[in-house]
């Protein structure tokens, strides 16, 4: 099992631009999310989603976009570009509520926007 | 609003002495607690957790202990080591109600040799 897979790992962006992060989990995982790191403000949720075709905002969306048409898959959408979006975002996978260990993390894209 | 609180950035603990890293929080909702290790360049690990019906959760050199009338967690590692040396974050959600985990702004722990 490849786990929680994230492309690309590295991106630079110029204001204004779009572009999509993606992320895959082959682990059949019914809950996804979005969170982005950055120095000093820890891990903030962007985006979460508890199955295909059900998603909801998180603590900090604005400026995020994001669908989930397959159990696999779980874009984040960026969809004007703006320098605060410089971050690392970092996608993450969990079984089901149940489960007692909380997400599977993939290992980041570290985003500039200049 | 920050509903998950770790005041300490950052502690140096001796390798071999005790590791107490704490985590506070402010909603009475949240009933499941857990805590991640994040080495540089890499996501965030999994280590351990706790439901709000315990007060005391042990895995080998971990142990977590949660006060709910103080809202207050602490993760304790025994004995530190240098591998243990990462950022750790708290984090917390509402199990029977949405899957929103709320992670804090993390600690850095430093083991000297």
């Amino acid at each position: 099992n490849a786990g929680v897979t994230q492309t690309p790992k590295f991106q630079v962006l110029k204001t204004g631009q779009s572009m999509t992060l993606q992320c895959a989990q082959d682990m059949n995982h019914e809950y996804m999310s979005w969170y982005r790191q950055d120095p000093g403000m820890g891990l903030r949720l962007i985006h979460y989603s508890v199955g295909a075709g059900i998603t909801d905002q998180g603590e900090v969306p604005n400026g995020y976009n994001v669908s989930r048409s397959t159990t696999e898959d779980f874009p984040l959408r960026l969809l004007s570009a703006a320098p605060s979006q410089t971050s690392v975002y970092f996608c993450a996978s969990r079984i089901d509520r149940l489960s007692n260990y909380g997400y599977t993390f993939g290992s980041g894209t570290r985003l500039t926007v200049v | 609003d920050q509903q998950v609180k770790q005041n300490s950035p950052s502690l140096s603990v001796q390798e071999g002495r005790i590791s107490i890293l704490n985590c506070d929080y402010t909603n009475s909702m949240f009933d499941y607690f857990l805590w991640y290790k994040k080495y540089p360049a890499e996501g965030p690990t999994f280590l351990i957790s706790i439901s709000s019906i315990k007060d005391k959760n042990e895995d080998g050199r971990f142990t977590v202990f949660l006060n709910k009338s103080a809202k207050h967690l602490s993760l304790h590692i025994v004995p530190s080591q240098p591998g243990d040396s990462a950022v750790y974050f708290c984090a917390a959600t509402t199990f029977h109600r949405d899957d929103k985990i709320i992670f804090g702004k993390g600690t850095r722990l430093h083991i000297l040799p």
